[in-house]
């Protein structure tokens, strides 16, 4: 049973590039989510969706940054013209279901994918 | 002693102490809670919950305090091993209906041999 699939796992980009960060999650999983980490600092959400419907994006920047999970296929963090700041680790996670339960669903984590931006 | 910004806070203990790691949250209003591990290079890893209905957790070698009070909350490692040795972050849940977990800066712990 596979855990969450991140890829690549590093990244390099020239500043002005597109990246493009891909994440599987587990098996009959169908909650996705996106944080970013710097280093020495904790994780910030930027994104929450579901297949088809991005629920809640307000950790994301306004520009440059979106984000997709398609009905087949991988969900995509996508940041157009890359610049030295967006440098950070960026982890995805997953959850078989939301809503309010007796046990809340535990987050899965992803080994993230680390970009660099020259 | 604690220092902020750049650098996290870091813990050392020798192997086999018991360990303490703290974390103070934000927002009254959260009402669930996670401890996660991460070590160098991996993804954080889910070690224990806590719902604030309760005030005390217990897992293997791990006990999570949740004092709604103060808004503060505990990790607590027996036996402290070397395997333990990573960074530790508690996340907290503040809308009650959604999913957006808010991380804590989290604290390094180093076990000694």
């Amino acid at each position: 049973n596979a855990g969450v699939m991140q890829n690549p796992r590093h990244l390099v980009r020239r500043r002005g590039q597109e990246a493009r960060l891909r994440c599987s999650p587990m098996k009959g999983h169908s909650h996705v989510y996106w944080y970013r980490q710097l280093p020495e600092e904790g994780l910030k959400f930027m994104v929450y969706l579901q297949k088809e419907n991005i629920i809640d994006e307000s950790g994301m920047p306004k520009e440059r940054f979106s984000a997709e999970f398609p009905k087949e296929g991988p969900s995509i963090l996508r940041i157009q013209q890359v610049v030295r700041g967006d440098s950070a680790a960026y982890f995805c996670a997953s959850s078989p279901s939301s809503g309010r339960t007796i046990s809340y669903n535990e987050q899965f984590f992803g080994p993230g994918t680390r970009l660099t931006v020259l | 002693g604690e220092s902020v910004g750049l650098h996290l806070p870091t813990l050392s203990v020798q192997e086999g102490d018991n360990s303490i790691i703290n974390c103070a949250y934000s927002n009254s209003a959260s009402d669930y809670f996670i401890w996660y591990k991460q070590e160098s290079g991996k993804g954080p890893q889910f070690i224990i919950d806590i719902r604030s209905n309760m005030d005390k957790r217990q897992g293997q070698r791990v006990t999570v305090l949740l004092n709604k009070t103060v808004k503060h909350l505990s990790l607590q490692i027996a036996a402290t091993q070397p395997g333990d040795s990573a960074v530790y972050f508690c996340a907290e849940n503040p809308d009650n209906y959604g999913q957006n977990f808010v991380f804590g800066p989290g604290t390094r712990l180093s076990v000694l041999p």
